[in-house]
């Protein structure tokens, strides 16, 4: 089975700082997710990472893979209190059938 | 479009008793799935569906069952409520299960089971 890994699981940040969210999983997969869920709310893709060494950029969000690694980071700059949310990595299986979530990272940026 | 369609928003349930939660999508996708969240656990593959007629078990299939007559719509029985059945419900759907599609995510079902 695969498993999925965030950390940290909470992360409290003023705003203009930067971080980075971790996502390790545990067996290969050739696509990762990043998603966004505000309170009471469903998911929003943000990201969808297709190969190894891939980056995208939205604002200030970044999301990076290294497969060989097993990991993807979700960097934050200079964070704003519109992006306080719950941010979820994700694998899909070999067979592209099922989809494995992390715990998902719990960010409140503090004016 | 309205994408995916999730009813009832919030529901309450005696424990034993069984209940029909609704899914349907409008974007003629192929793959639809439902998870459950609860806290501290991410998201959780129930059952899912790579097209009509077509139906797979995920991570934690039991308790639930589903089926899939059309493309649009899949719905997740619960057959006799349980108080670990507890959680918030989403189904999704996405264009293939192939292709590097993204999912999309209904707004959720808030179950309680007392």
């Amino acid at each position: 089975e695969l498993k999925v890994e965030q950390n940290p699981l909470f992360l409290s940040m003023q705003e203009g700082k930067n971080y980075t969210i971790y996502c390790n999983y545990s067996t290969t997969s050739d696509r990762l997710y990043w998603y966004r869920q505000d309170p009471g709310k469903s998911l929003e893709s943000l990201f969808v990472l297709l190969s190894n060494g891939a980056v995208k950029q939205e604002g200030r969000l970044m999301a990076s893979l290294d497969t060989k690694a097993r990991l993807s980071t979700l960097h934050i700059t200079a964070a704003v209190h519109d992006l306080s949310a719950t941010y979820f990595c994700a694998v899909v299986s070999n067979t592209g059938n099922q989809f494995y979530f992390g715990t998902g990272t719990s960010l409140t940026v503090i004016p | 479009n309205a994408g995916v369609t999730q009813t009832p928003k919030f529901q309450v349930l005696k424990t034993g008793q069984s209940m029909t939660l609704q899914c349907a999508q409008d974007m003629n996708h192929e793959y639809m799935s439902w998870y459950r969240q609860d806290p501290g656990m991410g998201l959780r593959l129930i059952h899912y569906s790579v097209g009509a007629g077509i139906t797979d078990q995920g991570e934690v299939p039991n308790g639930y069952n589903v089926s899939r007559s059309t493309t649009e719509d899949f719905p997740l029985r619960l057959l006799s409520a349980a108080p670990s059945q507890t959680s918030v419900y989403f189904c999704a759907s996405s264009y293939s299960r192939i292709a590097k599609n993204i999912q999309y995510f209904g707004a959720g079902t808030r179950l309680s089971v007392l």
